[in-house]
């Protein structure tokens, strides 16, 4: 049974690029959430989709938005990046409407010069 | 006052040690109390899961949450080379559906 996968592993971009990294959740998940989480801090939740839908945003500016596909994968897209994106972006993934139970990929590393 | 509190450590014990680990919270609502286990360049790992006041024992981990004192603690029994790792607490209110608040993290080191 396939955990959380997420691609790719590493990045590196420059400022004003744009990124997008993906998702795929465990199998029977139908949710997907996105934390970022910087060096040295605990994952900061960005949002989360459901039915296609974004259902829930932290704090984030516009610049971060996101996409969830008819089979449950997500993408995370990140525009005119800034130094302070550099970042591990973790994909979370859980049933909807059952608790708060995340399960959690091995994340995403982007780096931005 | 940040919502959730956690000593960032680092703590290095011998093996074999009772490890406690803790963190504190300020939002009353919260009710989903969560401890994740990240090695390094991985993602958190769902160690316990544990909903309102209480303990709850798996193996060789406990958790306890006290609701009154807004506190929660992992112990770690006979703690092995292997449990060397940050530990993150999280938690959430009712109906925040993946909206979880993360401590920093406590970096442990157990030592042969």
């Amino acid at each position: 049974d396939a955990g959380v996968t997420q691609s790719p592993t590493h990045l590196i971009k420059t400022r004003g690029q744009q990124v997008t990294l993906r998702c795929s959740p465990k199998s029977g998940h139908d949710t997907v959430s996105w934390y970022q989480q910087a060096l040295g801090q605990g994952p900061q939740f960005i949002f989360q989709y459901y039915e296609e839908e974004e259902r829930q945003r932290g704090n984030f500016p516009d610049r971060f938005s996101g996409h969830q596909f008819p089979n449950y994968s997500s993408e995370l897209n990140v525009n005119a990046l800034l130094l302070g994106d550099s970042a591990l972006y973790l994909c979370a993934s859980s049933v909807w409407g059952t608790n708060e139970k995340l399960f959690f990929g091995s994340g995403t590393q982007l780096s931005v010069l | 006052q940040k919502e959730v509190e956690q000593d960032p450590g680092p703590l290095s014990v011998p093996e074999g040690a009772i490890v406690s680990l803790n963190c504190t919270y300020s939002n009353s609502a919260f009710q989903y109390f969560m401890w994740y286990r990240q090695y390094s360049r991985k993602g958190p790992e769902l160690l316990m899961y544990t909903y309102s006041s209480g303990n709850k024992e798996d193996g060789r981990f406990t958790a306890q949450v006290d609701k009154s004192s807004k506190y929660i603690s992992l112990f770690i029994r006979d703690s092995q080379p292997s449990d060397s790792a940050t530990y993150l607490c999280a938690m959430s209110s009712r109906g925040s559906q993946g909206n979880l608040i993360f401590g920093k993290g406590t970096k442990l080191s157990v030592k042969p």
